[in-house]
């Protein structure tokens, strides 16, 4: 079936620098994706969000990049710091109000 | 702005016991989401609700899950009886009218002895 996947389940990388998560969807009719980033015990948290008619959006400290020709999809964070430790889910939808599909997280680990 | 409420955020029981959830969406979110999110892995829909109706509820387990929103506000998630799968991470998440930014609640913990 459809789905979303993630190429890294883990990320390291030292604070202040830039962290890229990355995330490959399959589903040709999706033309809605977010961001999320879940800490322990909490629920998902929304980071960013972009639609199919665009490719790059730009939030604070965050960026994402869609390129629909390989479907993929991508979250860099600049300047990563110890608070941005948490997993990374990206999420594709297909219609207004329909469910999300979430692949399985990508763990981002800051280091000092 | 408060953010959507869940209760309780933990709960242990011993299979075969019956368990519900609570969920209070953000205010003026018209739509409300019952996701499952096991150990790892990303959530996954339960059932969506459009005010009191039940538009989406195809991934529900029909024989041991119900859900209800009867006033098309809080809503509740009954499991019986429960078995140990069910321990999972129950989350609730709500949207606006027409808008599909989905904003998550913490998530009750289920544990199935």
């Amino acid at each position: 079936g459809e789905s979303v996947g993630l190429h890294l389940p883990t990320l390291s990388v030292q604070e202040g620098d830039n962290s890229i998560i990355n995330c490959a969807y399959s589903n040709s009719a999706s033309d809605y994706f977010i961001w999320y980033k879940q800490e322990s015990g909490k629920g998902p948290q929304f980071i960013i969000d972009i639609r199919s008619n665009m490719d790059k959006r730009q939030g604070q400290r965050v960026t994402v990049l869609l390129n629909k020709t390989v479907k993929h999809l991508s979250l860099q964070i600049a300047a990563t710091q110890p608070g941005d430790s948490a997993v990374y889910f990206c999420a594709e939808n297909t219609g207004t109000a329909s469910k999300l599909t979430f692949g399985t997280g990508t763990r981002l680990q800051v280091t000092l | 702005e408060a953010g959507v409420v869940q209760s309780p955020r933990y709960k242990i029981i011993e299979k075969k016991q019956p368990v519900a959830f609570w969920c209070n969406p953000i205010s003026g979110h018209n739509t409300l989401y019952w996701y499952l999110q096991n150990l790892g892995q990303g959530p996954e829909l339960l059932i969506r609700y459009e005010n009191e109706e039940a538009v989406d509820d195809s991934q529900l387990p029909k024989d041991r899950f119900s859900a209800e929103r009867l006033k098309g506000v809080d809503s509740t998630l009954k499991i019986q009886p429960a078995e140990l799968g069910d321990s999972a991470v129950y989350l609730c998440a709500s949207s606006l009218p027409g808008r599909r930014e989905q904003f998550f609640g913490p998530g009750t913990r289920l544990t199935v002895l």
